[in-house]
């Protein structure tokens, strides 16, 4: 079975932009979440989608909003991009619920950079 | 706000074991305690969970105490290639029906020629 993979692997973007990055889960997988990595905070969990529909959610602005569509890829968005905006972004896709306990596979992530 | 307490740092030299602790002491009942490693640059790799029993699989082992406040993950026969930055995880109740994993620091298992 293929990973899950992110596109794309690297962006560079520019305050007050915004940024859409993709993500298709494993075949079978009906959950993706998607994380936030920085050096000072570490993976942060910002939401997860399941069959279609926001699941859980994390405490970040409603800049960072998502989507899944109906073949459970997922995209993540970002508006009016911060320099603290600057991270690395993972998804992570599982069979069923993640928070629900069920074991996830992350892809390999997407670095934005914010200038 | 993270549930999990971890060391920061530990070594271990090649062809040794290494275990890696992992204090959880508010996990609930029905909460599965997960173990994710992360190599420089690359996403988590998933290593193995529990609730209860000792756990066992091709990559590594993990204790997880009665009281089931703190667990160990065993690499039994750690290489080069183990070094990595190992997350314990167990979710948290963020409000509502929300849930969230959090996956703290970690520890960076350093391994040694």
């Amino acid at each position: 079975k293929a990973g899950v993979t992110q596109t794309p692997r690297y962006l560079i973007k520019t305050r007050g932009q915004q940024v859409t990055l993709s993500c298709s889960p494993i075949s079978g997988h009906r959950s993706v979440s998607w994380y936030q990595q920085t050096p000072g905070q570490g993976l942060q969990f910002l939401f997860e989608y399941f069959s279609e529909t926001q699941r859980n959610k994390g405490n970040f602005p409603g800049r960072f909003s998502g989507r899944q569509f109906s073949n459970s890829r997922s995209e993540m968005n970002v508006s009016t991009l911060e320099l603290g905006d600057s991270a690395l972004y993972l998804c992570a896709s599982s069979p069923g619920l993640a928070t629900y306990g069920d074991t996830q596979y992350f892809g390999p992530g997407t670095r934005l950079t914010v200038l | 706000d993270a549930k999990t307490t971890q060391p920061t740092s530990m070594d271990c030299a090649e062809g040794r074991a290494a275990n890696l602790p992992c204090n959880h002491s508010t996990i609930s009942g029905n909460e599965y305690v997960y173990w994710y490693r992360q190599i420089h640059s690359q996403g988590p790799q998933y290593i193995i969970h529990g609730l209860k029993n000792n756990e066992t699989n091709e990559m590594a082992s993990l204790i997880i105490t009665e009281d089931r406040k703190s667990s160990t993950l065993i690499l039994p026969h750690a290489t080069l290639r183990d070094t990595a930055v190992y997350y314990c995880i167990v979710r948290v109740y963020s409000g509502g029906s929300n849930y969230k994993l959090t996956f703290g620091k970690g520890t960076l298992l350093t391994v040694n020629p």
